[in-house]
């Protein structure tokens, strides 16, 4: 079955680069699918963080727009997330995801992985 | 950015009644509406699509209603599993906007 897996460092500094990885298995990432990253502060709400077709069609949340970038690596199956020049405002827990297919909403999840900005 | 405003934001309701949750959208997005269930220290899980379509494997005590600016999820005969933070998503324009969340908890 289709199963999503983010990874990468769970405590990053001020001013610096959050950079996450989403292993995806199941299916290949190059099927036709949108898949996304959305983020949850904790204790807060959602906020979807962009999306990525294999093509390179991206779409980004303009309010995080001047510092994402969202890439796929379809030799690995996998997509990456960096977030450069982070404040303790992008802690949060990030959870990568897979648009169904009826329109952008999101039919599979990976399990989250928290980011935490401090020093 | 459509905003998504969910009420109530919290709610406490015994295991055997029926449980609605609303959503209402700043601007007409039809019938581009995602619910959401997310159960404690897990991952959302969606539950509606399209406003009213049920994904599937998703049990029959859930549905939703609504087009246009109103929208509403339903739990018909609510369960101990239940017990969660539902969500509301739009998807009729980027950037895709979510509700504040509803915390469901069991009397």
């Amino acid at each position: 079955q289709v199963q999503l897996q983010e990874s990468g460092p769970g405590l990053v500094k001020p001013s610096e680069t959050l950079s996450l990885t989403c292993n995806v298995s199941g299916i290949s990432i190059t099927s036709g699918y949108y898949w996304g990253w959305i983020r949850q502060p904790p204790g807060k709400g959602l906020e979807w963080i962009g999306s990525i077709h294999h093509s390179g069609s991206t779409f980004y949340n303009p309010s995080l727009e001047s510092r994402v970038s969202i890439s796929v690596d379809t030799s690995k199956n996998q997509m990456s997330l960096k977030l450069k020049s982070v404040t303790a405002a992008d802690t949060a827990i990030h959870y990568c995801a897979r648009r169904g297919d009826f329109g952008d909403s999101f039919d599979r999840w990976g399990q989250g992985v928290l980011v935490t900005v401090s020093s | 950015a459509i905003r998504m405003t969910q009420s109530p934001s919290s709610l406490s309701a015994s295991i055997g009644d029926r449980v609605t949750i609303t959503c209402r959208a700043s601007q007409d997005i039809y019938n581009y509406v995602a619910w959401y269930q997310q159960q404690p220290g897990k991952a959302p899980k969606i539950l509606i699509f399209a406003a009213s379509a049920l994904q599937s494997g998703v049990p029959g005590r859930f549905s939703g209603s609504g087009s246009g600016t109103d929208f509403s999820l339903t739990i018909s005969d609510l369960q101990t599993e239940d017990l969660a933070t539902y969500h509301c998503q739009q998807y009729h324009s980027y950037p895709l906007t979510f509700g504040g969340g509803t915390k469901v908890e069991i009397k």
